[in-house]
């Protein structure tokens, strides 16, 4: 079946513009992530949501960066007035969570790059 | 306080030779465990997971763990090292507190040497 998809898969844009990143969940999965990995670097927490629950937006790092979720599907990932350190590969994951196991799986993300 | 720590951020082996990629964690609950593998500018890849039953699982590609929980350990091994399984691995720990918490250690980079 089909997998996480995201959108765009490579951005390009100028400090302080707003950005839109968009994943697409593999259908029936409640869970949904957005990480961040800059070059070099592990996975950063972003954003979690499950279900109709209220989001777990302990990692995101500036009141720049929001995200929604539609639906309970399709989740836009927003970060305004970019800056060069916003350059990085965000990426998402859905899950459907059991009692004890939170597989994810990812999709192949998308490089923001901020000049 | 719930932590990954992967014990080398380079590890080179050559081809046929075993690979041992280290990880221990620190959980006051009773966690699951993951490996992911991401190869060079591609998504990544669920390679095996520990969820409280047997405590050596196997995964894709020859890989298998082990959970240990009186070293805390995960480590991730494989008898004999492939030049297609240099790529970046991820150490993973979840749990459950009423909702699923995720933490990715930094990430341990295999090199495969001919």
């Amino acid at each position: 079946g089909a997998g996480v998809s995201q959108s765009p898969s490579n951005k390009v844009t100028e400090k302080g513009k707003d950005v839109e990143l968009r994943c697409d969940p593999i259908s029936g999965h409640t869970a949904l992530y957005w990480y961040r990995q800059s070059l070099g670097q592990g996975l950063e927490f972003l954003i979690y949501f499950q279900g109709n629950s209220a989001p777990d937006k302990s990692g995101l790092p500036s009141d720049r960066f929001s995200a929604e979720r539609t639906g309970g599907s399709v989740s836009t990932l927003t970060i305004q007035r970019t800056q060069q350190e916003d350059s990085a590969v965000y990426l998402c994951a859905s899950s459907s969570p059991v009692q004890r196991a939170d597989t994810q799986y990812f999709g192949p993300g998308t490089r923001l790059t901020v000049l | 306080a719930q932590s990954v720590t992967q014990l080398d951020s380079h590890v080179s082996v050559s081809e046929g030779t075993p690979v041992l990629l280290r990880c221990n964690y620190s959980s006051s609950y009773s966690p699951s465990l993951f490996w992911y593998v991401q190869h060079p500018n591609k998504g990544l890849q669920l390679l095996l997971k520990y969820t409280s039953a047997a405590t050596l699982v196997k995964g894709i590609n020859g890989f298998e763990a082990e959970f240990k929980k009186s070293e805390t350990s995960f480590h991730l091994t494989k008898p004999s090292a492939h030049m297609s399984d240099a790529a970046e691995y991820f150490c993973v720990v979840s749990y459950n507190t009423g909702g699923f918490k995720t933490i990715f250690g930094a990430g341990t980079r295999l090199f495969v040497k001919a």
